[in-house]
């Protein structure tokens, strides 16, 4: 069975300042680790994804994130985070061996960027 | 092009009604699926279509029926649904179904069932 968890419902940052969106899974074998970002009334955009290699991951809109298989982490990262950053992020996991591509999603984060 | 579209974009249905989705993906992709999202829940998998054969169906009730016309194509028929059936229901497309290939989302049909 493979599990995500991302235990903050929201996060709230001012604009200019750094964000991190929490992210932990659980799988069996190696993991491929997707985010995706969520605006309202929209379906899911593709970020950034792990699959192996290097352990910090560069997406889109300046967006970063950190695979660390000590802690089974991977957290969301932006240097400087925007209003137009506020939306809705999910992590996703499916293990290395699971046939038909099977996501499983974490709970969600609403990341809130106030002026 | 790296869209998937939907349309309608709103439905809203009675009980009794019989309606379809439709999906549509010109990357191709070979796997393309279903997902039905609640309000702030993550999208839950329906069904996964690979290479234009069902490959997965997530025990989802016989009201929903799928079908995957051709490669592009995506088409979700309901009937007799539930008030609970109303949702947010995405399809995704991949480059394949077995491996470490990105999902793109279209922007979903939101349903409603009165």
């Amino acid at each position: 069975a493979q599990s995500v968890a991302q235990p903050e419902d929201q996060v709230n940052v001012a604009e200019g300042n750094p964000l991190t969106v929490k992210c932990t899974y659980s799988v069996s074998g190696n993991p491929y680790l997707f985010w995706y970002v969520q605006y309202p009334n929209r379906g899911l955009q593709f970020l950034l994804k792990y699959i192996t290699g290097d352990n910090l991951v560069k997406g889109s809109y300046g967006f970063e994130a950190e695979f660390n298989k000590s802690q089974t982490s991977f957290h969301l990262k932006k240097p400087s985070a925007l209003v137009s950053d506020s939306a809705l992020y999910f992590c996703a996991v499916r293990a290395y061996d699971n046939a038909g591509n099977m996501l499983t999603f974490g709970g969600g984060t609403r990341l809130m960027v106030k002026p | 092009d790296t869209e998937v579209t939907q349309t309608p974009k709103h439905l809203v249905m009675g009980m009794t009604n019989k309606k379809s989705l439709k999906c549509e993906q010109h990357m191709g992709h070979r796997a393309m699926y279903w997902y039905k999202q609640k309000a702030k829940k993550p999208p839950e998998l329906m069904f996964v279509y690979s290479y234009e054969k069902l490959s997965i169906n997530e025990s989802v009730p016989s009201r929903f029926s799928p079908e995957c016309p051709n490669s592009s194509l995506l088409n979700l028929h309901l009937h007799a649904l539930q008030p609970e059936d109303s949702a947010l229901y995405l399809c995704a497309s991949s480059r394949d179904h077995l491996d470490s290939y990105e999902q793109y989302f279209g922007p979903g049909t939101r349903l409603t069932v009165t």
